[in-house]
């Protein structure tokens, strides 16, 4: 069984549009994260949920909007998608706070915005 | 500002060999310190931990030392494969302990 999936994989748009990401992770972790990896293969933190309490926002544009149903799913809404929105986004989970612990990365979703 | 700086140049280096990246860091106070392993198209995977009052922690060919005072944490990879040709992401927590922090990450390319 993966331990962090995440989806679509892929998912190419044309600017303008909403699209959603969805990730769930069966480790039983309390905590969750959005991370954004650029052309420049930077990995940056969007946000940080835990047990399905916002923790952390990092100056993400509020077009960007992480929905925490409960603690083994945390999706990602994001409205009006701009060119620059173009990157891989990884969902993450910890059982701790994550300087405590190993982050489980999921596999990845390639957003292309056209 | 908080920085996490890795070698940005790509590490070449012969099957063997020792590979040693460097991750140098300003701003933190960190109590830990992870190295992670990304390969093409995957998501970063956790390698090990140290902690502020370890020097140095070993796993099988791994070895990572974490100096505070330098602010520095090296990386060593012993008899290095064409396998552990990869992306090392140096991590480290916020000052608000909630988010970990990557640096850019060095590129190992280890040839036979």
């Amino acid at each position: 069984d993966t331990a962090v999936s995440q989806t679509p994989k892929y998912l190419v748009t044309q600017m303008g549009n909403d699209k959603s990401i969805k990730c769930e992770q069966n480790l039983g972790h309390d905590t969750m994260y959005w991370y954004k990896q650029d052309s420049k293969k930077f990995l940056k933190i969007m946000f940080s949920y835990n047990n399905k309490e916002l923790i952390i926002n990092e100056t993400v544009p509020n077009r960007f909007s992480p929905k925490s149903p409960d603690k083994a799913h945390l999706n990602l809404h994001i409205n009006s998608l701009e060119l620059g929105d173009s990157a891989v986004y990884f969902c993450a989970s910890s059982q701790a706070g994550s300087g405590t612990g190993e982050l489980f990365f999921g596999e990845g979703s390639r957003l292309t915005v056209l | 500002s908080q920085k996490i700086e890795q070698n940005s140049e790509a590490l070449n280096i012969q099957e063997g060999k020792t590979a040693t990246l460097t991750c140098n860091y300003t701003n933190y106070s960190p109590a830990y310190l992870q190295w992670y392993r990304q390969d093409p198209g995957r998501g970063p995977v956790f390698l090990l931990l140290i902690r502020e009052n370890e020097k140095e922690k070993r796993k099988e060919r791994l070895k990572v030392t974490f100096d505070t005072t330098l602010k520095q944490s090296l990386f060593h990879i012993t008899a290095s494969q064409p396998a552990d040709s990869a992306t090392y992401l140096c991590a480290l927590n916020s000052n608000s302990g909630y988010a970990l922090n990557f640096g850019k990450g060095t590129s190992l390319l280890v040839t036979p």
